[in-house]
């Protein structure tokens, strides 16, 4: 069974600095997918960013961005020059290849932007 | 992207009763997603509805507890059965429309008391 380990419960950083999740998974599967969605306190999941596991060129987003090792079981998200709207719990997930499966959630990263 | 609306948005209910929860996509799509998130946990799968078929269960869940209807390729539901406190959770509907890449519906908060 797939596994997804976030050991951060909580992490603060200075508004406009950046600030580094991490994210560990486990898996016997090649083709895969890595996400991070961002949950506020309106509780809408949103879609950060994705990673299909076959690419190894790290995926962007504006101020987001990963940094995935493959061969580590390593897929951390760093926020660029935060700002106060990125508060929110964070969720690393992952889902197999295809599309009929659904995801596999980490416990979550509480992220706090002090101003 | 997709539009996903859930209803009802939040409910209060006694322990015993039951709640169905609809989950209505604006485009069609092959899988749907049930989701059980309760307080202050990350979010658990409990359920897959594929259409014309019946709803794949995840380990923990069953389909007297939790039945589910998908009558098509834009709607589903998801029945929460007899209720007892521990159903307190928000429950969230999902779909793939683009392969490997759910979006979420804004979730239901249920409080059971």
């Amino acid at each position: 069974a797939q596994t997804v380990t976030q050991s951060q419960p909580e992490m603060s950083v200075q508004e406009a600095e950046t600030v580094t999740l991490s994210c560990t998974y486990d898996t016997s599967e090649s083709d895969y997918y890595l996400f991070w969605y961002k949950q506020p306190p309106s509780r809408q999941m949103i879609l950060v960013i994705r990673q299909e596991a076959y690419k190894q060129q790290n995926a962007t987003e504006n101020r987001f961005s990963v940094n995935f090792q493959k061969a580590a079981k390593s897929f951390s998200l760093k926020i660029s020059d935060s700002q106060l709207g990125d508060a929110a719990m964070y969720f690393c997930a992952y889902g197999r290849g295809g599309g009929a499966d659904g995801l596999t959630f980490g416990k979550g990263t509480h992220l706090i932007i002090q101003p | 992207s997709a539009v996903i609306s859930q209803k009802p948005s939040r409910d209060i209910c006694q322990r015993g009763t039951s709640l169905t929860i609809q989950c209505q996509v604006d485009s069609q799509v092959t899988m749907m997603f049930w989701y059980r998130q309760q307080p202050g946990q990350s979010l658990t799968l409990i359920a897959t509805a594929n259409q014309g078929s019946e709803a794949t269960y995840e380990s923990g869940f069953v389909i007297d507890k939790f039945p589910i209807s998908r009558p098509n390729l834009t709607f589903s539901t998801l029945t929460v059965s007899n209720m007892s406190p521990e159903d307190s959770s928000i429950y969230l509907c999902s779909v793939d429309p683009r392969y490997n890449e759910q979006f979420f519906g804004p979730g239901t908060r249920l409080t059971v008391l």
